[in-house]
C-alpha cells in the first residue's frame, strides 16, 4: 500500500529552527509537495522537489532523497504566525497527491 | 484577481438531505480536485476531472456525485447515500497532471455539519 509518515506534532520555540521530517512508501514517484495549513483554513502551497538535494525559498526550505524515501522542511527564525500544520504529499505514478495526515507545529514564545 | 472560492464556508443540513457544495476557479486550470478532510486523517481523494465533461472517482467516492459542465466549475453533491458526511471539504484546481507545474491550489474550504 501506499504511506506517508510524518510526526503528529512538535513544538518549537520562536526564532529557533525545526525540521519536519516526512517518509514515504508510493507506487512510484513523480515529486513531493509541501503545504502550510492554518487552522480551519486551506492548505497553501510552500515547496515542490523531484530532484535530490535542497531546495531554498527564504526562510523555508525543503530536502528530498528519492533512495531513502524522505524529505524534509526546514524553518529558520521561526515566527509566531508558522502556527500550522504542514502537510506532505507524494505524486505517485498516476499523478494523483498521496497525503501525510500532517504535522501540527507549535510556536512557544 | 485570480483564484479558487468555495461556497458557503458553514453548511448545516438534517440527516437524509442531499447538499451541493460550489467550486468555482478563474485560473484557467484544466484539472480540478475535490477533497475531504477528516481530523488526524490526510487528505482524501473523492472525484477529480482533468477536462470539461469528464471525471473519474478518487478514493472515496461513494456517496458523493459531481459535474464538470463548465471549465471553470466543479459542483459536488455530498447525497443521503454517504454514511459519514460531516467534515471539511476542499476544492483544488491544477493544470494538468504531469505537464510542468501542475501543483494544486485550494479554495478555502466549506466546513458540512450533518444534525
Amino acid at each position: 500500500g501506499q504511506n506517508i509518515d510524518q510526526p503528529t506534532e512538535m513544538t518549537a520555540t520562536e526564532g529557533a529552527i525545526v525540521q519536519i521530517n516526512c517518509t514515504y512508501q508510493t507506487s512510484g514517484f513523480n515529486g513531493l509537495f509541501w503545504y502550510q495549513q492554518h487552522a480551519g483554513e486551506a492548505p497553501t502551497f510552500l515547496s515542490y522537489n523531484v530532484l535530490d538535494g535542497l531546495e531554498e525559498k527564504g526562510r523555508f526550505s525543503s530536502f528530498l532523497s528519492r533512495s531513502k524515501g524522505y524529505s524534509y522542511l526546514l524553518l529558520k527564525e521561526l515566527q509566531m504566525k508558522d502556527s500550522a500544520s504542514y502537510l506532505c504529499a507524494v505524486q505517485d505514478s498516476n499523478y494523483q497527491l498521496i497525503w501525510g495526515a500532517g504535522t501540527k507545529l507549535i510556536i512557544k514564545p | 484577481d485570480g483564484g479558487i472560492t468555495q461556497s458557503p464556508k458553514y453548511l448545516f443540513r438534517k440527516e437524509g438531505q442531499n447538499v451541493t457544495l460550489s467550486c468555482e476557479q478563474n485560473l484557467n486550470h484544466d484539472a480540478m480536485y475535490w477533497y475531504r478532510q477528516d481530523p488526524g486523517q490526510g487528505l482524501r481523494l473523492i472525484y477529480y476531472s482533468q477536462i470539461v465533461n469528464d471525471f473519474q472517482k478518487g478514493d472515496i467516492a461513494e456517496g458523493y456525485s459531481v459535474s464538470r459542465e463548465k471549465k471553470e466549475s466543479f459542483p459536488l453533491t455530498v447525497t443521503s447515500a454517504q454514511k459519514n458526511p460531516t467534515a471539511f471539504y476542499l476544492c483544488a484546481s491544477s493544470f494538468p497532471p504531469g505537464e510542468g507545474t501542475d501543483t494544486q491550489y485550494f479554495g478555502p474550504g466549506t466546513r458540512l455539519t450533518v444534525l
